[in-house]
């Protein structure tokens, strides 16, 4: 696609629900990042795939938070028995070749969780 | 390790007058380096960035910056704001290799008064 999509848009969760986001990245772009923005903050890392292989998930705040890519495409962020502080925008970021060409970023999945 | 420091959180200008949007960096090797800006409900977008060719970067919108080693800076500067630069300013630091997560400052929140 033209760009990186993202979905839903916006997830209202009760405490405690299993929630799923989805992440499209840019067609043939091998390196996809899954980023978390607190309200007021800058995004923070959560974990990067390299094709299917996740090569880093130092990020992840619990063991609450999974991620997959199972086909080196479409990446899912999972989160388990959802928090209050979990409330976030869920950013995912595709990259072609090198950091220098900067990341594209999705528009987000705005998480609130009640 | 890496880390961002945007020196202002607001930052107020009237519309036809200069904008200047600072950033210091820390880095234990050559940083790549980035501006992003990210509109209400919108996705981050890339304004530019800088990869140890030229010192001083031109992105989009008539925005620019100047990476500046000896003060550990990349500030963001543009000659006559517009109504439509307002918006929430990121810098952020990186490192060479592809993987190397993305590292964000707290942002800088830019309001253009008529």
């Amino acid at each position: 696609g033209a760009g990186v999509s993202q979905s839903p848009r916006y997830k209202v969760a009760k405490r405690g629900q299993d929630v799923a986001l989805r992440c499209d990245p840019i067609s043939g772009h091998v390196s996809l990042f899954w980023y978390q923005q607190a309200l007021g903050q800058g995004p923070e890392f959560l974990t990067y795939f390299q094709n299917e292989a996740q090569l880093d998930k130092s990020g992840l705040p619990s063991d609450r938070f999974f991620a997959e890519r199972p086909e080196g495409s479409v990446s899912t962020l999972k989160i388990q028995r959802t928090q209050q502080e979990d409330s976030a925008v869920y950013l995912c970021a595709s990259i072609e070749n090198g950091q220098g060409n900067g990341y594209t970023f999705g528009s987000g999945t705005r998480l609130t969780v009640v | 390790a890496q880390s961002v420091t945007q020196l202002d959180s607001h930052v107020s200008v009237s519309e036809g007058t200069p904008v200047l949007l600072r950033c210091n960096y820390s880095s234990s090797y050559s940083p790549s380096l980035f501006w992003y800006v990210q509109h209400p409900n919108k996705g981050l977008q890339l304004l530019l960035k800088y990869t140890s060719a030229a010192t001083l970067v031109k992105g989009i919108n008539g925005f620019e910056a100047e990476f500046k080693k000896s003060e550990t800076s990349f500030h963001l500067t543009k000659p006559s704001a517009h109504m439509s630069d307002a918006a929430e300013y990121f810098c952020v630091v990186s490192g060479p290799i592809t993987g190397n997560q993305f590292y964000f400052g707290t942002g800088t929140s830019l309001t253009v008064i008529p």
